[in-house]
């Protein structure tokens, strides 16, 4: 069975500039999480989505980070604009369903903002 | 509101020894929790988790885990560890309900030869 896919695995930008995160569940995997770990910390969520409907955005900073899951399956996370505090690993999730407890990860992408 | 605390940020040990990796977990409802481990430049592994039953639950590299209710713990344990075991430590609170986790800061774990 496949695992979590990312991409890219790494990225460095300028502040003010844009980028954006792609992922790739498990097959058939219902929820997908978002995370923000930055260093010494442990990830923080910032966005889950059940198919392709989001079920809690409530730490998505949405004035500039925003996220969507076309079609239930892979899902893109953006910044626009990049700031320095963005720096960061972003992690991406995935779980069966809502009687699976158990979460997969990607390998995650780091992206560090100049 | 749900919260985690792993109060060792790091915890040296020489190799062969005992370790125990601390966690304390705040919630007022059932929680499901969790242990994840995180090599360099790698996403998070679960290690092993604490659903239901038996409050003591292992991994299959040697590590175990007691759920404790009373003191709202889940401390991870290994009788001899490795070098290889060297890695980041995360304990993790699923509360039924919210469908979300909660992730404590992580304990970086460094085995000496």
């Amino acid at each position: 069975e496949a695992g979590v896919a990312q991409s890219p695995r790494y990225k460095i930008i300028e502040k003010r500039q844009s980028v954006a995160f792609w992922c790739n569940p498990i097959s058939g995997h219902a929820t997908l999480y978002w995370y923000q770990q930055i260093l010494g910390q442990g990830p923080k969520l910032l966005i889950q989505f059940q198919n392709n409907g989001v079920v809690d955005d409530s730490q998505l900073p949405k004035d500039r980070f925003s996220a969507e899951r076309l079609k239930g399956v892979d899902s893109t996370l953006k910044i626009q604009p990049a700031k320095l505090e963005d720096s960061a690993v972003y992690l991406c999730a995935s779980r069966a369903g809502t009687d699976s407890y158990e979460q997969y990860f990607g390998p995650g992408t780091r992206l560090t903002v100049t | 509101a749900q919260s985690v605390t792993q109060l060792d940020s790091q915890v040296p040990v020489f190799e062969e020894a005992p370790v125990e990796l601390r966690c304390n977990y705040s919630s007022s409802v059932s929680v499901y929790l969790f242990w994840y481990v995180q090599y360099p430049n790698q996403g998070l592994q679960l290690l092993l988790k604490y659903l239901s039953g038996s409050t003591l639950v292992e991994s299959i590299n040697g590590f175990e885990a007691e759920f404790n209710k009373s003191q709202t713990s889940f401390h991870l344990r290994k009788p001899s560890v490795h070098i290889s075991d060297t890695a980041e430590y995360f304990c993790a609170v699923y509360t039924s309900g919210t469908y979300k986790y909660i992730f404590g800061t992580g304990t970086r774990l460094k085995v000496l030869a």
